[in-house]
């Protein structure tokens, strides 16, 4: 079993549709979790980090972790084309030498049509 | 900042040769990470170095891959001898000190025949 799951879609949605993105972890360890964005032919960027549980909002984005579970989720209200990408979920327990070793997951590829 | 620099974008090669993949990470980070990625697998650490030193490398596949960093602002990720399994997009990252977040370059897109 890997320790980070993630359906690795495709997902296609229409424009304006709110998006649910989820990761699955069997590591009670991970303490920082992530969410990165790759377009295509690109490096991953990162666009939301959160520390243990709850929500956090950034604009259209929302983030949330719950450890009991070992769920993540990703919402991305009102979606527009340029959400288009491919979004990994990413989690973190602490390292040596205090190095935060990312585990990622599959990552998900998402299309929003016009 | 230009950001975490590799060289070179697109490399295709034949079995059996030897293949170098190059970065520069971000000015001023502590740490850097080398990642493959492939479709079966998604994205895999290989090795990550902390001023310059290796502390882990458990992710490299086998003793064909070896990494290096001569400096802070250069690193070396070679193949000898490459195999058809080898073809991936191979990743460069850079973090400044313990955050999480880590930076990283446009990839590399290898292909071995």
């Amino acid at each position: 079993q890997k320790e980070v799951e993630q359906d690795p879609g495709p997902l296609s949605v229409p424009e304006g549709a709110i998006v649910s993105l989820n990761c699955t972890y069997s590591n009670s360890a991970f303490q920082y979790f992530m969410w990165y964005r790759q377009y295509s032919r690109k490096g991953p960027e990162l666009l939301m980090y959160t520390y243990s549980s709850g929500n956090k909002e950034d604009g259209r984005f929302t983030a949330q972790v719950d450890k009991s579970s070992k769920y993540i989720s990703l919402f991305i209200r009102d979606s527009q084309p340029s959400d288009s990408a491919t979004y990994l979920c990413a989690m973190s327990a602490r390292w040596k030498q205090g190095a935060q070793k990312l585990v990622f997951g599959q990552g998900t590829r998402l299309t929003i049509n016009p | 900042d230009a950001g975490v620099i590799q060289s070179p974008r697109h490399e295709v090669t034949e079995m059996g040769q030897e293949v170098t993949l190059r970065c520069k990470p971000i000015s001023g980070h502590d740490y850097l990470f080398w990642y493959r990625q492939t479709m079966m697998r998604g994205l895999e650490l290989l090795i990550y170095f902390n001023n310059n030193v290796p502390i882990d490398d458990s992710g490299m596949p086998e003793d064909r891959f070896s990494a290096k960093m001569p400096n802070a602002s250069f690193s070396t990720l070679k193949i000898q001898p490459s195999e058809p399994r080898d073809s991936a997009v191979y990743f460069c990252a850079s973090s400044p000190t313990t955050t999480s977040e880590q930076f990283f370059g446009p990839g590399t897109r290898l292909t071995v025949l």
